[in-house]
């Protein structure tokens, strides 16, 4: 069983769409979860970090739920410019690894 | 600036033969990681170091080796072994108590 699982997409969104990606881990001992975002042929860069009181950064809100091991994240009033590839990242119980959920793919239309 | 660096952006590799890939950081970071990035595909972990003169293989080691004999550099070797090395190669790092990994811009690898 892979540590992260996200669903690929792609989603094909209008400009001005709120779209929700989730992602699930199979370690309940996992530390700490981010949400990344990769533009084509780029390196990833964090976007968020996602805690289990929930995590707001403008248009963007991360929500973590420990109970059924899953993150989410929400993008609302989507951009052209939203378009990326969104990774979901969970840090391991020992604190030194990281795992890379395999990325869903996000296009917003005009 | 402070940041992580990689080179060289693009790397071709002849059959049989062995390439360094090069990884600096001056953030200071005691961890260092290279992962691997198929198309369509997650990251894959090749191998991280926690500190100086100390690394561990991650999930797809065969293939590959990795020093580390300074705090800022990390450097990537391909060998020989590794059959089906095209793929784009990430380097990170991160701090104690961080949480967040930060990347270098990546080099590709092709196969001549």
């Amino acid at each position: 069983r892979k540590e992260v699982e996200q669903d690929p997409g792609p989603f094909n969104v209008p400009e001005g769409a709120t779209v929700a990606f989730n992602c699930t881990y199979s370690n309940s001992a996992s530390q700490s979860f981010f949400w990344y975002r990769q533009d084509c042929r780029k390196e990833p860069k964090l976007l968020m970090s996602v805690y289990s009181s929930g995590n707001e950064d403008g248009r963007f809100t991360a929500q973590l739920n420990r109970a059924s091991q899953y993150i989410s994240l929400l993008i609302r009033d989507s951009k052209l410019s939203d378009s990326a590839t969104y990774l979901c990242v969970v840090i391991g119980n020992t604190g030194n690894q990281f795992y890379f959920g395999t990325g869903t793919s996000l296009t917003v239309i005009p | 600036d402070g940041g992580i660096t990689q080179s060289p952006k693009y790397l071709f590799r002849k059959e049989g033969q062995n390439v360094t890939l090069s990884c600096e950081q001056n953030l200071n970071h005691d961890a260092m990681y290279w992962y691997r990035q198929d198309p369509g595909q997650g990251l894959r972990l090749i191998y991280y170091s926690q500190i100086v003169n100390d690394f561990q293989k991650g999930d797809i080691a065969e293939g590959y080796s990795v020093s580390r004999e300074k705090k800022e550099s990390f450097p990537l070797t391909v060998t020989s072994a590794q059959k089906n090395p095209t793929a784009f190669y990430l380097c990170a790092s991160s701090g104690w108590f961080d949480g967040t990994q930060y990347f270098g811009p990546g080099t590709r690898l092709l196969v001549l």
